[in-house]
């Protein structure tokens, strides 16, 4: 069945730390991918998506690169600041289907 | 414009009773989704509503049920509450039901504790 697996966490960095969290998938057909933050007291919020592979995602510094050779969609930043403390989750959706398949997601705490 | 509204923000029950969520959707979407997020897990698709009717439903048991409105806010009706009920219930909307075109809003959820 479809499914993604997440990099366990938490994971704690200093600020101007470089980021990776790995998110690696497995799905039917041919999935869009997609990184959503939530941070403390708030909801969900899609951070950056790509649809096809070799597409890249990005916002707030933030990338992810579809790789369907790997099936891969790694989360990084180069340099985090405190404010990016967070939840982060790895998802996809396969062609057809109206449902987000999430991982457990991955703590991140950055201290200054 | 307003986002995607949940009430309650906290709600506490017992095993055995029914509870009744409810989700506004954000300004011009029509299509609400549900989700449950145990605790330390990512979410859980429950179901999807576009123009009134389920479309689309994970895998969750009969005790689950929905409803849209005619003006796209819907509910979340669970019945017979079981301890493992006890989580955030999300609600997201889009404008159309095909979310890899249509970027899903949360709403903050619904805290559910079942005791």
């Amino acid at each position: 069945g479809d499914s993604v697996t997440q990099m366990e966490g938490p994971v704690t960095l200093s600020e101007e730390a470089f980021l990776t969290i790995n998110c690696t998938y497995t799905a039917t057909g041919y999935p869009s991918l997609f990184w959503y933050v939530q941070y403390p007291g708030e909801g969900l919020q899609l951070l950056l998506k790509a649809t096809k592979a070799d597409d890249k995602g990005s916002n707030k510094g933030f990338e992810a690169t579809y790789r369907k050779e790997t099936t891969s969609f790694h989360l990084e930043k180069g340099s985090v600041q405190v404010s990016d403390s967070a939840v982060y989750f790895c998802a996809l959706i396969v062609t057809g289907a109206n449902n987000l398949f999430f991982g457990t997601g991955t703590r991140l705490t950055v201290i200054p | 414009d307003a986002g995607v509204t949940q009430s309650p923000t906290h709600l506490i029950k017992t095993r055995g009773q029914q509870v009744t969520l409810r989700c506004s959707p954000k300004s011009g979407h029509d299509t609400v989704s549900w989700y449950q997020q145990a605790l330390g897990q990512g979410p859980q698709f429950i179901f999807q509503y576009y123009e009134e009717e389920e479309r689309q439903r994970g895998n969750f048991p009969d005790r689950f049920s929905g409803h849209q409105f005619p003006n796209y806010s819907s509910e979340l009706n669970v019945n017979a509450l079981l301890l493992g009920d006890s989580a955030l219930y999300l609600c997201a909307s889009s404008l159309g039901p095909g979310l890899a075109i249509n970027t899903q809003y949360f709403g903050p959820g619904t805290r559910l504790t079942v005791l």
